[in-house]
């Protein structure tokens, strides 16, 4: 069964400091895609990476990067120095290959408050 | 902005009523996909429309419909409308590739049902 987990539900920090946000997921397939999404108050879903199962690299995009670990089906997303603007709810999201649907399974969400 | 947008933003309906929800999908994109998120939890994929053909569905049921028009907009019909039935609902479209395409999601409809 395809399942993501966000364990956290909310985390709080203060302004500059890091914050790692956590994804384990479960698939049968060994083709899929992982995917971040953020959702400030407005609702709308943000598109922030995809990977792909077979791309283990690690990836930074100015202040964000990523860490994939197939060995512990893990996609965490670390912000570093973060700011007020970082406060949102974070999705992690699954889709796998089969079916060609690129349907998303999306994780509870973490909802991040970076205070002043 | 990803230029997917929906309409209505916000919208509400008693039990038992019918409700139609719009989306038009980003330029050049073929396939569009419906997911409803209630308050506090990720969204739960609907239905996925491509080429105006239903193509995958998720756990809900019939009452909730869907079509999928030449110029790629959607629609997302909801019969008989239930209490749990309150969510926002989302629409995202994408460009059909051998799977794990982006997907591009609009506002969203914020649907209260009384």
């Amino acid at each position: 069964a395809q399942k993501v987990t966000q364990a956290q539900t909310e985390i709080s920090v203060v302004e500059k400091e890091d914050v790692t946000l956590d994804c384990v997921y479960e698939t049968r397939d060994t083709t899929y895609y992982l995917f971040w999404y953020k959702q400030p108050p407005s609702g709308e879903l943000v598109f922030l990476i995809r990977r792909n199962s077979f791309d283990e690299q690690n990836e930074i995009s100015g202040r964000y990067s990523w860490n994939f670990q197939k060995s512990t089906s893990s996609f965490n997303f670390t912000i570093t120095a973060s700011q007020v603007v970082d406060s949102a709810v974070y999705f992690c999201a699954l889709s796998e290959d089969s079916g060609n649907t690129g349907k998303l399974i999306f994780g509870q969400g973490t909802t991040l408050q970076v205070k002043p | 902005e990803t230029g997917v947008t929906q309409s209505p933003t916000h919208l509400i309906k008693t039990r038992g009523q019918q409700v139609t929800l719009r989306c038009s999908s980003q330029s050049g994109h073929n396939t569009v996909s419906w997911y409803q998120q209630a308050l506090g939890q990720g969204p739960q994929f609907i239905f996925q429309y491509y080429r105006e053909e239903e193509n995958g569905r998720g756990n809900f049921p019939p009452r909730f419909s869907g079509l999928q028009f030449p110029n790629y907009s959607s629609e997302l019909n909801v019969n008989a409308l239930e209490l749990d039935d309150s969510a926002l609902y989302l629409c995202a479209s994408s460009l059909r590739l051998a799977g794990g395409p982006e997907q591009f999601f609009g506002p969203g409809t914020r649907l209260t049902v009384l």
